[in-house]
């Protein structure tokens, strides 16, 4: 079945950086279309980045362009975000979801998604 | 900036017929702007329940359906259960690659 799962949250101090990965599997991963959204504890949902399906085009939200960085191993069915000089802002459950093959539709299959707090 | 305003919470009878919308600071939402809408449970991952407006998600129940209602994507439960008590999203493609969230409706049912 088609599954996606996150991993590398953590606890880490603001200005550090901390990288998380999403691991497709059950269906053709170089295909599709990845998205990062995020939601701080209590918040809403956020968008945070997409990666076209060959890695050729990432989009990020004002928010965290210039800090956070999509990227995707096709070989390894794998969905990255490094994510850089970190804000307590930043403190959020990170989900990875695939985008709709059949046109930019939004969010497919959602991960259960990984916890990234920035604290002191 | 572009904001996507959702209503913060609605209540609904069990059996009974709620619309939520999602509004477009800068304008009108069509279909153009490819809506959908995700349902959210304490705890949970989100639910994918509505996508290009109408389209519903696989295994979704037709109790959900997605519109335009005039400036508005709307989402519309007909005959809501228990377990439809949940937050709401919807997410509009602003173009250039680039989407926005609304900021959730809370749906209660009793």
């Amino acid at each position: 079945q088609v599954q996606l799962v996150e991993s590398g949250g953590g606890v880490v101090q603001p200005g550090r950086s901390l990288r998380l990965s999403c691991a497709a599997s059950g269906f053709t991963f170089s295909d599709y279309g990845m998205f990062w959204v995020r939601q701080a504890p209590g918040k809403g949902l956020e968008w945070v980045a997409v990666i076209w399906f060959d890695g050729s085009n990432q989009y990020y939200a004002d928010s965290v362009k210039g800090r956070f960085t999509i990227s995707r191993d096709n070989s390894k069915n794998t969905l990255y975000l490094q994510m850089n000089s970190l804000r307590t802002e930043d403190t959020a459950t990170y989900y990875c979801a695939r985008e709709f093959w059949s046109g930019p539709y939004g969010m497919d299959v959602w991960g259960q998604g990984t916890t990234v707090t920035v604290s002191s | 900036q572009t904001v996507v305003t959702q209503e913060p919470a609605f209540s609904v009878s069990p059996g009974g017929t709620v619309t939520l919308t999602c509004a477009l600071s800068s304008g009108s939402v069509s279909s153009s702007d490819y809506p959908s809408w995700y349902q959210q449970t304490p705890g949970q991952a989100p639910r994918t329940l509505i996508y290009n407006t109408k389209s519903r998600s696989s295994g979704v129940p037709d109790r959900f359906s997605g519109s335009i209602l005039g400036n508005k994507a709307a989402l519309t439960i007909t005959g809501a259960q228990a377990d439809d008590e949940s937050d709401y999203y919807c997410v509009l493609y602003m173009g250039s690659g680039i989407w926005v969230f609304g900021g959730g409706t809370k749906v209660t049912v009793l």
